[in-house]
């Protein structure tokens, strides 16, 4: 079974600046995909970013991207020059690539990040 | 193109009633998945479906069940309600049953239980 852990519950950062997002996981899995998700106050959970863990190169997506330690099992999201519409909750996400049967995708609990003006 | 849908968005219901969410996924994906996320955590993952078969199974006692219809759209229903049911349910499309297959999620059913 897999694990996922955010360390930060909340951050609050000034409009503009660039935060990082924390997120660790455990797995006996060698392929794998790892995932960012966001959730506004609206709820719809929304892709931000994701990492095939057989890629040594990071994701990017605009102002979003990841740094990917696999040795360490380490997945930071970065999000730079942070805007007002960046305020929510973020989930960092796991899936197994398997020939089987499916797991879904393991999230942790989630880092409220607040984007103040 | 429509993204996920799911109805009701919001329900309330007391102990020991029945529930059936739906879940509508985006057009050309083949596969649902359910995830049920408790208030301040992150989801926790029921079920998944592909071609109308289950693919996949979370640690959910068998008061849970779901099913897949030809449409590919879905139903969860839910037994004998407890408090503890009550949440948000997800509801995710992927284009196959794959794990690390990326998900889109649907706006969620908010499911009391008094």
């Amino acid at each position: 079974a897999q694990t996922v852990t955010q360390s930060q519950p909340e951050m609050s950062v000034q409009e503009a600046e660039t935060v990082t997002l924390s997120c660790t996981y455990d797995t006996s899995e060698n392929n794998y995909y790892l995932f960012w998700y966001k959730q506004p106050p609206s709820r719809q959970m929304i892709l931000v970013i994701r990492q095939e863990a057989y890629k040594q190169q990071n994701a990017t997506e605009n102002r979003f991207s990841v740094n990917f330690q696999k040795a360490a099992k380490s997945f930071s999201l970065k999000i730079s020059d942070s805007q007002l519409g960046d305020t929510a909750m973020y989930f960092c996400a796991f899936g197994a690539y398997s020939g089987g049967g499916a797991d879904g995708l393991t999230f942790g609990k989630g880092t409220h990040l607040i984007i103040q003006p | 193109d429509a993204g996920v849908t799911q109805s009701p968005t919001h329900l309330i219901k007391t102990r020991g009633q029945h529930v059936t969410l739906r879940c509508s996924p985006i057009s050309g994906h083949k596969s649902v998945s359910w995830y049920q996320q408790v208030l301040g955590q992150g989801p926790q993952f029921i079920f998944q479906y592909y071609e109308k078969e289950e693919r996949g199974r979370g640690n959910f006692p068998d008061r849970f069940s779901a099913r897949q219809f030809p449409n590919y759209s879905s139903e969860l229903n839910v037994n004998a309600l407890l408090l503890g049911d009550s949440a948000l349910y997800l509801c995710a499309s992927s284009l196959v049953f794959q794990g690390a297959d990326t998900q889109y999620f649907g706006p969620g059913t908010r499911l009391t239980v008094l």
